[in-house]
């Protein structure tokens, strides 16, 4: 069965420094992955997702996210992070092969404090 | 461009009462998909639609929760008798067909459903 796991239910960082927000997945085939964050009161808006090709994938707000194959991760990375950033970070991986529906993770809570 | 259009935003109801949600996608996306999201359970996929047909609905939790997507632009997802552990919030999301499934979905703002 396909799952993906986000292993920190809160990762606090301090604002301007660098910003990691875990997730490994389990498939089988070629995963499609894709991260999504959601605000207070708000759904979930697209950040970006990995496909095929480059394994570091740029997406929305300076965020970006590298895809490990032989670790079967796809963590999300900011360089330097915002108070703004503080939100619910899901990750997401294609079910089976030829649908749209996909596989959430249970979310990491993102706390950025100036 | 007008995003997913979900209402009521907030709907605060009694025990035994019929609940109707109303989702509009965005236009020309083929995919429709209703998802709950709860402290407990996270985010749950209840149903979902491709060209208005239901394709899953293994996720629907029983026979009181019943969904239609009658036209392309007009979803509703129904809840008779709602019951207190319906309370959480409702997502509708839309996306463009892939058949490949790299196509992102573009969620609404939800329905929070308080049931008293």
């Amino acid at each position: 069965a396909q799952s993906v796991a986000q292993p920190e239910d809160q990762v606090n960082v301090a604002e301007g420094n660098p910003l990691t927000v875990k997730c490994t997945y389990s498939v089988s085939g070629n995963p499609y992955l894709f991260w999504y964050v959601q605000y207070p009161n708000r759904g979930l808006q697209f950040l970006l997702k990995y496909i095929t090709g480059d394994n570091l994938v740029k997406g929305s707000y300076g965020f970006e996210a590298e895809f490990n194959k032989s670790q079967t991760s796809f963590h999300l990375k900011k360089p330097s992070a915002l108070v703004s950033d503080s939100a619910l970070y899901f990750c997401a991986v294609r079910a089976v092969y030829n649908t749209d529906k996909l596989i959430f993770g249970t979310g990491t809570r993102l706390q950025v404090f100036p | 461009d007008a995003g997913v259009i979900q209402s009521p935003r907030h709907e605060v109801t009694e025990m035994g009462q019929e609940v109707t949600l109303r989702c509009k996608p965005i236009s020309g996306h083929d995919y429709l998909f209703w998802y709950r999201q709860t402290m407990m359970r996270g985010l749950e996929l209840l149903i979902y639609f491709n060209n208005n047909v239901p394709i899953d609905d293994s996720g629907m939790p029983e026979d009181r929760f019943s969904a239609k997507m009658p036209n392309a632009s007009f979803s509703t997802l129904k809840i008779q008798p709602s019951e207190p552990r319906d309370s959480a919030v409702y997502f509708c999301a839309s996306s463009r067909m892939s058949g490949q499934g790299n196509q992102p979905q573009h969620f609404g703002d939800g329905t929070r459903l308080s049931i008293l």
